[in-house]
């Protein structure tokens, strides 16, 4: 099965900028999606296809994904944005949904 | 709005079957490529994708435990039920069900979760 690497913890000062990566094999052919989840709540997408933002969520989130990694971007850090970060991926090979093991960010 | 609701027992008993339901309003599961699915997470853990069912009927099992689940759908009452055989406490989770709107795609949006704890 599809296996995907995230660093486990990121810290980052506010207005800073955090990159979270999401490893994978040839996870640049793969659409990866990213979730944040705040303590006590369910995730929220904040990046998905790789690039695309939902309405309502800052510009501060910006996604990419090639070759064997795929990275989510928060420019100019703020304390709100602490939480844990879930990538995931649907694997076309077998038809299933895969999450990496999440990154906790917090803001110093 | 679309919302998904969980229900169900917050607490099981060891080898018993556990049946969850999801309830949801602002979409139909009779819309092409549409799904629900099913997350869970242990308390201070990841994140597992259990199941989906999709708006034609097919479904999908995460291969460590397609044993245990079972997923089915009731359109006319905007339901999808999962339910999970031969509970333990390594089952302890909050339980997630979630639409996704692209045939194979992202989660979006999801329900609050419900909390399930098995123990004796």
């Amino acid at each position: 099965s599809y296996v995907l690497t995230q660093p486990p913890s990121v810290s980052v000062a506010p207005g800073q900028t955090a990159r979270i990566t999401c490893g994978g094999n040839n996870i640049g052919s793969q659409s990866v999606h990213w979730y944040q989840q705040k303590p006590g709540q369910a995730p929220v997408v904040v990046v998905y296809v790789d690039t695309s933002r939902p309405s309502g969520i800052p510009e501060r989130f910006s996604g990419s994904n090639s070759g064997n990694t795929a990275t989510l971007t928060i420019s100019r850090v703020e304390a709100g944005d602490e939480a844990d970060y879930w990538c995931q991926v649907y694997d076309t090979h077998t038809d299933h949904y895969v999450f990496g093991p999440g990154t906790k960010v917090t803001v110093l | 709005q679309i919302t998904l609701r969980e229900s169900g027992p917050t607490l099981v008993k060891p080898t018993q079957t556990l049946t969850l339901t999801c309830s949801f309003s602002g979409f139909s599961l009779e819309s092409t490529g549409v799904g629900v699915g099913w997350i869970r997470q242990p308390p201070g853990q990841a994140l597992e994708w259990l199941a989906l069912i999709y708006w034609n009927d097919d479904k999908r099992y995460s291969p460590s435990l397609k044993n245990r689940l079972s997923i089915s759908k009731d359109t006319s009452r905007n339901r999808v039920v999962l339910t999970m055989t031969n509970m333990d406490s390594v089952d302890t989770a909050t339980y997630f069900c979630a639409r996704d709107g692209g045939l194979g795609t992202w989660f979006d949006p999801w329900g609050l979760g419900t909390l399930v704890v098995v123990s004796s």
